[in-house]
């Protein structure tokens, strides 16, 4: 059982350059988000879905974009880089039964923008 | 809307020392409460959770009770080793239709010297 899996690990990009995240989970969760973790703020949330083909912005979401094609994937696009988005990138998923629920994160991805 | 202060850091300590991490919170309706555990160069970890007033939540030694009178869920340990030397970061779940959303505080680094 893999739980969530993000990739790549390590990515360097040129301001103004694109590239998307991926995440994937193989737990059947309903929920996914994005979290960016920046030195002296925590995580913040940038895009969750609550199912196939249903996404949301969170508290941070400019410069990115999301979709849900499936329950498994939620990758995470970055169309134009700024160094504003030098950060490490945490996806998880989430599920509710009943009165239980649970978060599982991914092992992050560290992007440096220059 | 919802938020989660901690404790200013980093909190130095020697092992066998007493921990304790402070966290408040704010949110409307009945939030669960958790506290997350992140490693050196590894992803969040789940370390507790409570999900209603004066639940106590534990594991591996440390505690940390729901206290809505004072809208706080702070970090306990009897004596801490070099190996809880991480990051921690209290979180809440507003509930509701909430899933798929933590809001974090802004983190706690933690160092322990043999």
């Amino acid at each position: 059982n893999a739980g969530v899996t993000q990739t790549p690990k390590f990515q360097v990009l040129k301001t103004g350059q694109s590239m998307t995240l991926q995440c994937a989970q193989d737990m059947n969760h309903e929920y996914m988000s994005w979290y960016r973790q920046d030195p002296g703020m925590g995580l913040r949330l940038i895009h969750y879905s609550v199912g196939a083909g249903i996404t949301d912005q969170g508290e941070v979401p400019n410069g990115y974009n999301v979709s849900r094609s499936t329950t498994e994937d939620f990758p995470l696009r970055l169309l134009s880089a700024a160094p504003s988005q030098t950060s490490v990138y945490f996806c998880a998923s989430s599920y509710v039964r009943g009165e239980n629920y649970g978060y599982t994160f991914g092992s992050g991805t560290r992007l440096t923008v220059v | 809307g919802n938020s989660v202060t901690q404790m200013e850091g980093p909190v130095t300590l020697s092992e066998e020392a007493f921990l304790t991490i402070n966290c408040t919170y704010t949110a409307t309706g009945y939030p669960s409460l958790f506290w997350y555990v992140q490693y050196p160069g590894e992803g969040l970890q789940l370390l507790l959770k409570a999900t209603k007033a004066d639940d106590k939540g534990s594991n591996k030694g440390f505690e940390a009770t729901y206290r809505k009178e004072t809208t706080s869920f702070h970090l306990e340990k009897g004596s801490v080793q070099v190996s809880d030397s991480a990051v921690y970061f209290c979180a809440l779940h507003a509930g509701g239709t909430s899933y798929g959303k933590l809001t974090f505080g802004q983190g706690t680094i933690l160092t322990v010297h043999p």
